[in-house]
């Protein structure tokens, strides 16, 4: 099974709230990652959590932050959103990253969140 | 740093004939290319991979092949079928550095 489920399907904020997108594998994966993607565009790395520990943050604005409870689970807590982070949010999971072991990086994806900031 | 450029951005096909994609990379340190497939809602499915150490995979109506020289590899789908309709994209890997970077996608088209 490699499924990655992700929470809620849609979702519509306006720029003063604060949600949370969930995302959960059971795979084993000790890695997981948070994805941004606009139309017609391929998928923008965010954050990239190995073994619950953030390991790679691509100068994310702060009005994203992600955490990441246990080695099955990956929130990312959004507040005082704009417009323009409207966009498909999508999480995946590897079984590592710094392994090295062959197949350990196969990142498998979610069905993602489509986020609207109005 | 590592750059993959993907073409055509849109490819259209009669069902039944073939459809190939092509991915270039520019940093020989690339060691893993996977292709996922993207249909409209949906996030990307990996529908197949190949490391640098294999010149070809197949699956079924699907085959990746790489050519480490020229710095390429290429998708295709044999027998197209309507359902084969997506966004794909390929992507690389740099040999320490776990991220994917991702060529810009190719719309494939399934014509009936």
């Amino acid at each position: 099974d490699t499924e990655v489920t992700q929470t809620p399907k849609h979702l519509v904020m306006g720029m003063t709230n604060k949600k949370s997108l969930k995302c959960e594998q059971h795979m084993g994966h000790r890695a997981m990652y948070w994805y941004k993607q606009k139309a017609k565009k391929p998928p923008e790395l965010m954050f990239v959590y190995s073994y619950e520990k953030l390991s790679i943050n691509e100068s994310v604005p702060s009005r994203f932050s992600p955490e990441c409870p246990n080695s099955s689970l990956l929130n990312l807590h959004l507040h005082a959103l704009q417009p323009e982070d409207s966009a498909l949010y999508l999480c995946a999971s590897s079984q590592d990253r710094a392994s090295g072991r062959m197949g350990t990086d196969t990142q498998y994806f979610g069905p993602g969140t489509r986020l609207t900031v109005l | 740093g590592e750059n993959v450029e993907q073409h055509p951005s849109t490819l259209s096909v009669q069902e039944g004939d073939s459809a190939v994609i092509k991915c270039t990379y520019s940093d020989s340190a690339s060691n893993y290319f996977p292709w996922y497939k993207q249909e409209l809602g949906k996030g990307p499915q990996l529908i197949i991979d190949i490391r640098s150490n294999v010149g070809e995979k197949k699956d079924q109506r699907i085959a990746v092949t790489l050519n480490k020289t020229a710095k390429h590899f290429s998708l295709h789908i044999t027998e197209t079928q309507p359902e084969d309709s997506a966004v794909y994209f390929c992507a690389a890997t740099l040999r320490w550095n776990y991220q994917l970077i991702w060529g810009a996608g190719t719309k494939l088209i399934i014509k009936p």
